[in-house]
């Protein structure tokens, strides 16, 4: 049962135009979301994250954006630069008695085109 | 370089072997994570060490052990090995067992059972 999702595999952006990333997840008992970007032959670097208790946040050119009510979570690349080319993967973290478990979606495939 | 360290980079061994992974994490991290990346899957958590204690474990296999050292260094053992195995396994650490700032990703052990 995949509880965190990233339903399209692959998107491709012109430069300079804004890239969208969606990921759904099912669990409501999650209350911590990160997004990390990979590289070719590199581990995930971490990007941003967002608490259950905020609905956005910001970091230069990249925005989280949470719908708690959908079950919704969405990074937005204003504006996307070529080296934004990477895979993203969101992560939906829960919390259970002390211990903190992130459960990652399958990612998504960012290409930038110039 | 993300200062977490995995060795070996590339491993190839036959089916029913047994390998050790090796993660040494950025300095000052306390806690550190092993995940599964199989083909076109998602990280899959398999187990977590807090300061040389299993904290939280996730879909690890019994087949698959592993420990933290006391200078927090760890080792995932990887037994019994089956085709299905073959995949990238990633080490990541964190300051804290929360990871609210993420973790900090190695570049993956790849592993091939041939």
């Amino acid at each position: 049962d995949q509880q965190v999702k990233q339903n399209s595999p692959s998107l491709s952006v012109q430069e300079g135009r804004i890239s969208i990333l969606n990921c759904d997840y099912t669990n409501s008992m999650f209350d911590y979301f990160l997004w990390y970007k990979k590289y070719p032959a590199e581990g995930p670097t971490f990007l941003i994250s967002i608490s259950s208790i905020k609905d956005k946040n910001e970091d230069g050119r990249f925005t989280v954006f949470l719908n708690k009510s959908a079950k919704h979570l969405s990074l937005h690349i204003v504006p996307s630069q070529p080296g934004d080319s990477a895979v993203y993967f969101c992560a939906a973290r829960r919390s259970t008695s002390g211990t903190y478990k992130y459960i990652f979606g399958t990612g998504t495939r960012l290409k930038v085109l110039a | 370089d993300s200062g977490v360290t995995q060795t070996p980079k590339h491993l190839i061994t036959a089916t029913g072997q047994r390998v050790t992974l090796r993660c040494s994490p950025r300095s000052g991290d306390l806690s550190v994570y092993w995940y599964q990346q199989s083909l076109d899957q998602g990280l899959q958590f398999l187990i977590q060490y807090y300061n040389g204690e299993e904290r939280a474990k996730g879909n690890i296999l019994e087949r698959f052990s592993a420990q933290q050292f006391p200078d927090l260094h760890s080792e995932l053992n990887l037994s019994s090995l089956e085709l299905g195995d073959s995949a990238l396994y990633f080490c990541a650490s964190s300051v804290d067992g929360r990871g609210d700032y993420g973790y900090t990703f190695g570049s993956g052990t790849r592993l091939t059972v041939v």
